[in-house]
């Protein structure tokens, strides 16, 4: 079962442009991360965030997190042609729990 | 090795056959994650190891599921009588602590076709 939804589904924007995508989730967790997955390839981390964090930066990657609202978002600015992969949030529970993984959302970049 | 290395690449099996999955983890890494990912859809975990030792299979989909890390680095996922639903890409991870929730790397996976 997966605990993680991404939202949108699919997204395509231009190169440039900035991309969002959104993760909900269900029960408490210890922290979410955000993961990439290119065409036939393993998944790549790329942010982790704490429970206890609100907002992290990493390169062109800004990830927000709101316990309130259990959800969290992920926005890539100046998007390249590079960044087109599938993009995974998921979740961290308390205790020894493995991750659980979202559905993803499919982001296309056209150059 | 530099990072999680998978083999093999892809597998063809009959349906009824046995088939043998292996996982190279980073070395060093503690726990030691199998993931299964249908088409389309995000992994869904099966088990985890911290060491040799495994701790969590609440994921595995039947008992035809089996795996083991008996020296506490390399794996196998090894599917008995497999059956046309076990056609997924079989991912690996390892993470660098015991901890379930750690980052994970991946492997390139294994895509299982059965036919």
């Amino acid at each position: 079962s997966q605990q993680g939804e991404e939202d949108p589904q699919a997204l395509s924007i231009q190169e440039g442009e900035n991309a969002t995508m959104n993760c909900s989730y269900k029960t408490s967790i210890n922290n979410l991360q955000w993961y990439r997955q290119n065409s036939g390839r393993g998944l790549v981390h790329l942010i982790l965030i704490r429970s206890n964090e609100r907002e992290k930066h990493s390169g062109r990657l800004r990830v927000t997190l709101d316990t309130s609202k259990k959800s969290s978002s992920l926005l890539i600015t100046a998007s390249r042609a590079a960044d087109t992969a599938s993009y995974f949030c998921a979740t961290g529970g308390s205790g020894n729990t493995p991750l659980v993984f979202g559905k993803g959302t499919r982001l296309s970049v056209i150059a | 090795g530099a990072g999680v290395s998978q083999s093999p690449r892809y597998k063809v099996a009959k349906r009824g056959q046995d088939v043998a999955l292996r996982c190279d983890p980073i070395s060093g890494h503690v726990s030691l994650f199998w993931y299964q990912q249908a088409l389309g859809q995000g992994p869904e975990f099966l088990t985890y190891f911290q060491n040799e030792a495994q701790l969590d299979k609440s994921g595995l989909p039947s008992d035809r599921f089996f795996a083991e890390r008996p020296e506490g680095s390399v794996s196998t996922l090894k599917i008995q009588r497999t059956q046309q639903e076990d056609s997924a890409v079989y991912l690996c991870a390892s993470s660098l602590g015991s901890l379930a929730n750690e980052k994970l790397f991946f492997g390139s996976g294994t895509q299982l076709s059965v036919l």
